[in-house]
């Protein structure tokens, strides 16, 4: 059974770092592409990145870039985002989900994990 | 990269059908045929109900139905059920500097 299990909800003061983290199970870690939504409260879905931890390949929404950095631990199958300096427009739920990419583009995401709920205020 | 464009709500009766719109461009929905669509509980992560506009991942009713023609991609929902009562968001290939691109969701009223 494939399984996504995000981390647990995040309270963070403006500035500060933060990484959550996507364990995932029952499936070929390295062979999947692996990514993360953003849905703000109240709003609607916003692709961040998505990483293939079998080659590294990385590919970030222009809206993210620069923003957010996404990675993968293939020894412990699990995908990182990680934020340097938050704001508070960063708070929102962020989903991790299996996607179907290629080298061109992605096609859709089929497993999500539950969410991770992020508040950044002071 | 834009949302596409999506009807904020559409309803209708236990038993009817609904069709809810999915307006994109020529560098995204209209580029293949790779238009996903995701169906979302309150307080619930997203789920995947079809891929490559009309496929659907096992377990899910035929009750839910794609189509695409141009610019714009839809979906079906017939025979409603209460449980069908939910956001749904489409999903596309973004174009050149995005890979995915969302919709901007439709609230189902049953």
């Amino acid at each position: 059974e494939v399984q996504l299990v995000q981390s647990g909800a995040e309270v963070k003061d403006p500035a500060e770092s933060l990484k959550i983290s996507c364990l995932t199970s029952g499936y070929d870690f390295t062979n999947h592409w692996i990514g993360w939504v953003r849905q703000m409260p109240g709003k609607g879905l916003e692709w961040v990145a998505v990483i293939h931890p079998g080659g590294a390949d990385s590919r970030y929404s222009p809206s993210f870039e620069g923003q957010v950095t996404i990675s993968a631990d293939k020894s412990i199958t699990t995908a990182y985002l990680q934020w340097n300096s938050l704001k508070a427009s960063d708070t929102a739920i962020y989903y991790c989900a299996r996607g179907f990419c290629d080298s061109i583009s992605c096609y859709y995401f089929d497993y999500w994990g539950q969410g991770t709920l992020v508040t950044v205020s002071s | 990269q834009s949302a596409l464009t999506q009807p904020r709500s559409v309803s209708g009766s236990p038993g009817q059908s609904v069709i809810i719109s999915c307006s994109g461009t020529s560098s995204d929905v209209g580029v293949h045929d790779y238009v996903s669509w995701y169906q979302q509980h309150p307080g619930k992560a997203p789920k995947l109900i079809l891929y490559d506009v009309g496929r659907r991942p096992s377990g899910v009713p035929n009750r839910f139905a794609g189509s695409k023609s141009g610019n714009t991609a839809s979906l079906s929902i017939s025979g409603l059920q209460a449980d069908d009562e939910a956001d749904y968001y489409c999903c596309s290939y973004g174009g050149t500097h995005s890979t995915f691109v969302f919709g901007t969701g439709t609230k189902v009223t049953v």
